[in-house]
């Protein structure tokens, strides 16, 4: 069964930084793209970009360019979203989904809720 | 606001059919496949539709897409309670060079 399990809920302060998580498992994890989904409170879905775990080929929504950044570990299955200096406005619920082709996004995480406060 | 439009509510009873449009662009619906994802209350967004009208396994053929140039719409027949959740039409932009959403019909069983 595929699965992506994704780290817990995070509190974090304006300035900090954070690096959550995703796992994938019952699939072949390096072989298929890793895509982050956003959603704000009460707001609908937006595509922060997209990771393949094989050789780690990033791409970037523009939208989102530089305030993100996606990387991957293919040996633990996990890829990762992380910020360096975090805003009131990444208050949001962060999806990872399995990509396929033609954007298909066929298997999603169970999110993690991001507070910055 | 979003480059794909969606209106923001639909409403039927048990066993009504109902339909929700999702307008775009040459450069995403004219170009690309569409996909269609419900998502629940509190829950992630779930893979309805793709390719247009494809149901993955497990979506009830009650659930129909379509698409015509920068058009698609989503079709619910035997409209039932468990169906009331949000849902999102989704593209690739090739002008944008992003995966696009748009903003969500909140589909209320009444």
């Amino acid at each position: 069964e595929v699965q992506l399990v994704q780290s817990g809920a995070e509190v974090k302060k304006p300035g900090e930084s954070l690096k959550i998580s995703c796992r994938g498992s019952g699939y072949s994890f390096a072989n298929y793209w890793i895509a982050w989904v956003r959603q704000m409170p009460g707001k609908g879905l937006e595509w922060l970009g997209m990771i393949y775990p094989g050789d780690s080929d990033t791409r970037y929504n523009p939208s989102f360019q530089g305030q993100v950044s996606i990387s991957a570990d293919k040996s633990i299955y996990t890829a990762h979203l992380q910020w360096s200096s975090l805003k009131a406005s990444d208050t949001a619920i962060y999806y990872c989904t399995r990509r396929l082709e033609w954007e298909v996004l066929d298997y999603w995480g169970q999110g993690t809720q991001v507070t910055v406060s | 606001q979003s480059v794909l439009t969606q209106p923001p509510s639909a409403s039927g009873t048990p066993g009504q059919r109902v339909t929700m449009s999702c307008s775009g662009r040459t450069s995403n619906i004219g170009f690309n496949s569409v996909k269609w994802y419900q998502q629940l209350p509190g829950t992630a967004p779930k893979l309805l539709m793709y390719n247009n009208n494809q149901r993955p396994s497990g979506v009830p053929d009650r659930f129909a897409g379509s698409k015509s140039g920068t058009s698609a719409s989503l079709a619910i027949s035997g409209l039932q309670s468990e169906d009331e959740a949000d849902y999102y039409c989704s593209v690739w932009d090739d002008s944008l060079e992003a995966v696009i959403f748009g903003g969500g019909t909140k589909l209320t069983v009444l």
